[in-house]
């Protein structure tokens, strides 16, 4: 199993609030996803990674911004959590993006109050 | 723009039975790359395999197996015999290669097999 951690496993927060959530490799991949999955969506891209301090938006980016100061971490924050981002959120890892597989975490479960 | 569709929400099948899961995409590019993932009731993600868009050769890997047709752009999943543990949801990703970093996942098809 490629090694890839997230934290916490399971969050509850308040609407207003500010939410981090982090991902952890050891594989030393340079590219790193979040995905959020909901019912009847599948998994969408929120942001992702290419290199430390390289990011770039995904198909749902508004809401939550991603920094990447370690090859290893990619933390993804909402500013201020909304009902509307309550979601089981993954993280992925990728050795390069031509078509190569991504590696996913274990994934956060996140519900907004 | 890409994109995948999985028409089949839920399967259910009895254990030993073959099944299908189905999956069509839509890309302008040449060069892509097709995924299935399967999320068992744990959660987790699991790779099953990666084609590209020259590989048109059907793959064969124990009970699965896997039919790309470029013609009807269709990359559909059989299980032969299946099992118990081969419920879960399935789901079928699309990375074009004028996407960089952008693999597009369909809404997933939830197989459940019974006993």
């Amino acid at each position: 199993d490629a090694g890839i951690t997230q934290s916490p496993r399971h969050k509850v927060t308040e609407t207003g609030t500010p939410v981090t959530l982090r991902c952890h490799q050891t594989e030393n991949h340079r590219y790193m996803y979040w995905y959020r999955q909901d019912p009847g969506h599948g998994l969408r891209l929120i942001h992702y990674s290419y290199g430390v301090k390289d990011t770039d938006k995904g198909e749902v980016s508004d809401g939550y911004s991603v920094s990447r100061s370690k090859t290893e971490d990619f933390l993804l924050t909402l500013e201020s959590a909304t009902s509307s981002q309550t979601s089981v959120y993954f993280c992925a890892i990728s050795e390069w993006t031509g078509g190569h597989e991504q590696y996913f975490g274990p994934g956060t479960r996140l519900t907004v109050t | 723009a890409q994109k995948v569709t999985q028409a089949q929400t839920e399967i259910s099948v009895v254990e030993k039975e073959d099944v299908t899961l189905d999956c069509v995409y839509e890309t302008r590019d040449t060069t892509y790359y097709l995924f299935w993932y399967k999320q068992p009731p744990s959660g987790e993600l699991v790779f099953l395999i990666r084609r590209n868009s020259f590989d048109e050769q059907n793959e064969i890997s124990g009970r699965y197996s896997w039919n790309f047709q470029k013609s009807t752009s269709s990359f559909n999943f059989t299980i032969t015999a299946s099992q118990v543990v081969d419920s879960a949801v399935y789901f079928c990703a699309l990375h074009g290669s004028s996407n960089t970093g952008k693999l597009s996942f369909g809404q997933g098809t939830t197989l459940q097999v019974k006993p």
